[in-house]
């Protein structure tokens, strides 16, 4: 069975740090998919990034960075001197290869402050 | 633009008046899935639709219906809502091409059940 474990319910850092939100998972395919989603208050679904099960390369967009470790079977994001407008509730969910259902974490609240 | 939209995004109903969610995509995308988000709980599915009267359940489809007479459409029905039934609910949809492990979401429908 798959599984999404977000264990930081809520992060509060102060702006310009960076922070870290970790996802670990489990599922017994070779071949699965990864995401993040970033709910913001205004509540829409944004996505993030996909990553398949073959590609551990990590990933840099801007601030935003992923590391995928399917040795440990995690996928974190990082977000770095994080921003006000980064305050939002961050998804992270697994699709196993062939379903089209998404498996969602819990979700990390993450609140910057000024 | 290619966009999944919801309506009604606010309902407020009392219990046991049947209501109904639509749920539509402009993007010829084959799979079509129903969520819903509660705190401490993530997303999770309701039901999904692999085509045209192709539908199945997901992890949580007790008390909802769904129908997919056209690929565009894929609707939610709740025949006799229950203030369990109170919840964030998200439409999703995705291709069966080379992208089809993302999905696009709809902005949401905040049902509250009275």
């Amino acid at each position: 069975a798959q599984k999404v474990t977000q264990a930081q319910t809520e992060i509060s850092v102060v702006e310009k740090e960076d922070v870290t939100l970790d996802c670990v998972y489990e599922t017994r395919d070779t071949t699965y998919y990864l995401f993040w989603y970033k709910q913001p208050p205004s509540g829409e679904l944004v996505f993030l990034i996909r990553r398949n099960s073959f590609d551990e390369q990590n990933e840099i967009s801007g601030r935003y960075s992923w590391n995928f470790q399917k040795s440990t079977s995690s996928f974190n994001f990082t977000i770095t001197a994080s921003q006000v407008v980064d305050s939002a509730v961050y998804f992270c969910a697994l699709s196993e290869g062939g379903f089209q259902k998404l498996v969602f974490g819990t979700g990390t609240r993450l609140l910057v402050s000024p | 633009e290619a966009q999944v939209t919801q309506n009604p995004r606010y309902l407020i109903t009392v219990t046991g008046k049947k209501l109904t969610v639509t749920c539509s995509q402009n993007m010829n995308h084959e799979y079509m899935s129903w969520y819903r988000q509660d705190p401490g709980l993530g997303l999770r599915q309701i039901y999904y639709s692999m085509n045209v009267e192709v539908t199945d359940k997901g992890d949580v489809p007790e008390g909802y219906k769904v129908s997919r007479k056209e690929k565009r459409n894929f609707p939610l029905i709740l025949e006799s809502p229950s203030p369990n039934q109170t919840s964030l609910y998200f439409c999703a949809s995705s291709s069966s091409g080379t992208d089809s492990y993302e999905q696009y979401f709809g902005p949401g429908t905040r049902l509250t059940v009275t």
